[in-house]
């Protein structure tokens, strides 16, 4: 079973504070990797699609990288703010069988 | 346009009982999934359905879950005998599922809280 690890687990930080989390996956196994997130009581809403080995993706205050040959990828986000506040799950694209989501990692951004 | 319905919202039953769940793809969407979320736990993977194709189960806990997806539409999750390891919320998402990784990108819906009391 392909295996995706997620730290930290949960964050707390203050609101205006950066932070970043990493996905971290087999690299021989993976091409692409999905970034969700997934607000309390909410249904998780993609947020990226990475694709190539230094990928970079933006949106808002929120970016993520893609390193495809270390096996890892880092979700930043900038001046967080209370409604940043969620899980944030990483994924790879359906194709690498069983679908594996890592736990996330819970972010809360304290005002 | 709609997104990933899913009914009902929340479903308590006693333990033993039979439940289905039903999920409604987005209109188009040849790739639907089924997962749960137990307390505490990430997104666990049951059942993916791609297309025509044989359906993989690979994720499904036990012989109790099965699903269908008719018509290549609506899927319905159903757990028989149902125990109370079973409580969790169970979610479903559709893809495009047809060419390129944009495609594989999943809508979720907004999932099924079951409590087997």
């Amino acid at each position: 079973i392909l295996n995706v690890e997620q730290s930290p687990q949960s964050l707390h930080v203050q609101e205006g504070d950066s932070t970043n989390f990493t996905c971290s996956f087999p690299s021989s196994n993976f091409y692409a990797l999905h970034w969700y997130r997934w607000e309390t009581a909410k249904s998780p809403e993609a947020l990226f699609v990475m694709t190539l080995n230094g990928d970079e993706k933006k949106k808002g205050r929120i970016s993520a990288t893609l390193n495809t040959k270390e096996g890892y990828s880092y979700l930043y986000i900038k001046g967080s703010q209370p409604e940043d506040s969620a899980t944030y799950l990483c994924a790879p694209p359906p194709g690498n069988t069983p679908l594996v989501f890592g736990k996330g990692t819970r972010l809360s951004v304290i005002a | 346009g709609a997104g990933v319905s899913q009914s009902p919202s929340n479903k308590v039953t006693e333990k033993g009982k039979d439940v289905e769940l039903r999920c409604d793809p987005i209109s188009g969407h040849t790739a639907l999934y089924w997962y749960r979320q137990s307390l505490g736990q990430g997104l666990e993977f049951l059942i993916y359905f791609q297309g025509n194709s044989a359906p993989d189960k690979s994720g499904l806990p036990s012989d109790r879950f099965s699903a269908e997806r008719t018509g290549g539409s609506v899927s319905t999750l159903t757990i028989q005998r149902t125990q109370q390891e079973d409580s969790a919320v169970y979610l479903c998402a559709s893809s495009l599922g047809i060419s390129g990784l944009a495609a594989y990108e999943q809508y979720f819906g907004p999932g099924t809280r079951l409590t087997v009391t």
